[in-house]
């Protein structure tokens, strides 16, 4: 069966770094894109954005850009996201998705990663 | 960026009855090949989110038929027919026309 699995929760300190993993199996990894969505505690969803995992170009939403990477390990099926230089506002539940060809959605996601900053 | 805006609902809705989420967006999401780009989720208590339906209408494998969705370019409708428990959670809307991809900020569903 299809399965996103992510690595476990992280607690840092400000200007930190963290790497977060999202493993993938029943499928042909190179085949569907992977996303990333932010949810901080108690709120609404937020696109993070996503890698092309056949060519591995990232792309990036403009609140995403500069301290947050999108990387592969495309032969563990495996997609990265570090995010560097971590601040307060970071502290969210982050979550991969896979998407869809076609625009049709995130049929698969991961069970999230609770992303803890504090002092 | 395109804004999408949920509506709210009469919580908490009785057991059986029928219940309608709204989403509007600020452009049309209507592509040129004719698909609506518009599609649901929902986020059950402590879960990950579930794709209910893309393309505005098209139930996901595995969807309950109770679950149907409409719309215009602008202004869509999800429905909920004979709510159950399980059906308990955050219901998000998403625009996947154009990025950066953009979600309402969810209507909440309780049950009575």
């Amino acid at each position: 069966q299809i399965q996103l699995v992510q690595s476990g929760p992280e607690l840092k300190k400000p200007g930190e770094s963290v790497k977060i993993s999202c493993k993938a199996s029943g499928y042909t990894f190179t085949d569907y894109a992977m996303h990333w969505v932010k949810q901080v505690p108690g709120k609404g969803l937020k696109w993070m954005g996503w890698i092309n995992t056949y060519t591995g170009k990232p792309t990036y939403a403009d609140d995403f850009k500069g301290r947050f990477v999108f990387s592969l390990e495309a032969s563990a099926s495996t997609a990265n996201l570090q995010i560097s230089n971590l601040k307060n506002e970071d502290t969210a539940n982050v979550f991969c998705a896979r998407g869809v060809a076609g625009s049709s959605g995130f049929d698969y996601w991961g069970q999230g990663v609770m992303v803890t900053v504090s002092s | 960026d395109i804004v999408m805006t949920q509506g709210a609902l009469p919580n908490p809705v009785p057991s059986g009855e029928s219940a309608s989420i709204t989403c509007q967006s600020s452009k049309s999401l209507l592509h040129s090949n004719g698909k609506t780009y518009l599609n649901w989720y929902l986020q059950r208590p402590g879960q990950s989110p579930q794709l209910l339906i893309y393309w505005m209408s098209t139930r996901a494998s595995g969807v309950s038929d109770r679950f149907s969705g409409s719309g215009s370019g602008t202004d869509f409708t999800l429905k909920i027919s004979s709510v159950e428990a399980e059906d308990v959670g955050v219901y998000y809307c998403q625009q996947f026309l154009e990025y950066p991809l953009t979600f309402g900020s969810g209507t909440k569903l309780e049950i009575k």
